[in-house]
């Protein structure tokens, strides 16, 4: 079946460091999003990517839809301790077209 | 403005006993609803999804059920718990967007411990 691959699985950086995750697929994907999921909560929606080569900005995170429509990089900048979390891409696309997860990025930030 | 609303936050249910989860949504009309099991690994997975009242279409094989009996009510049943359906649950909203893929809005979940 269709997979998203997301890496890395887990990141333990500093505070004021700058953060780097992507999510590649098989197949081609028609919209990316974007979510953080706090502990005990759910997932809550950052960022949605709906055109090939888009670059969009919320606050400190940045994602852009990769141009081969394959991929998705999503960035976070100068972090702080509430950025800490685990970070899903999903995506839309292939033959089904339905939301595909992927299997999250861990994020811990030492202040 | 939307919102979702899950409840109970959490519970504690024995091994063969009913369960019953249920979820409301607030500030639009017709959306499509969706089941989601999170196991302690992180992985979310699709246990069922509904485009309208009465139509359930079910992901995976299981011991649980979904019912919507009102445009924005969504609930989630088991009449015999078993212990791997311990887990976080959660329930989630979208609306119909085209041939674009439609973001999901989740609620806080509920965690199900079965002992």
């Amino acid at each position: 079946g269709q997979q998203l691959n997301q890496s890395p699985q887990s990141m333990f950086i500093q505070e004021g460091e700058d953060v780097s995750m992507n999510c590649t697929s098989s197949s081609i994907f028609n919209t990316w999003l974007w979510y953080k999921q706090d502990p005990g909560e759910g997932p809550v929606l950052l960022i949605a990517l709906y055109k090939a080569g888009e670059l969009t900005s919320n606050g400190r995170l940045t994602a852009q839809f990769g141009i081969t429509r394959k991929d998705s990089f999503l960035n976070i900048s100068a972090s702080i301790p509430s950025d800490v979390g685990i970070y899903f891409c999903a995506g839309y696309g292939g033959a089904t077209n339905k939301l595909i997860f992927g299997t999250g990025t861990l994020l811990a930030v030492q202040p | 403005s939307q919102t979702i609303h899950q409840w109970p936050a959490t519970l504690v249910q024995p091994v063969g006993s009913p369960l019953s989860l249920e979820c409301t949504v607030e500030g639009t009309s017709n959306p499509n609803l969706y089941w989601y099991r999170q196991a302690a690994g992180r992985g979310l997975q699709l246990l069922f999804y509904s485009v309208g009242i009465g139509q359930i279409s079910s992901e995976v094989p299981q011991n649980l059920s979904a019912s919507r009996p009102q445009d924005r009510q969504f609930i989630l049943s088991s009449k015999k718990l078993l212990l791997s359906d311990s887990g976080f649950y959660l329930c989630a909203w979208s609306v119909f967007q085209g041939a674009l893929g439609s973001p999901l809005h989740f609620g806080n979940g509920t965690r199900l411990t079965v002992t």
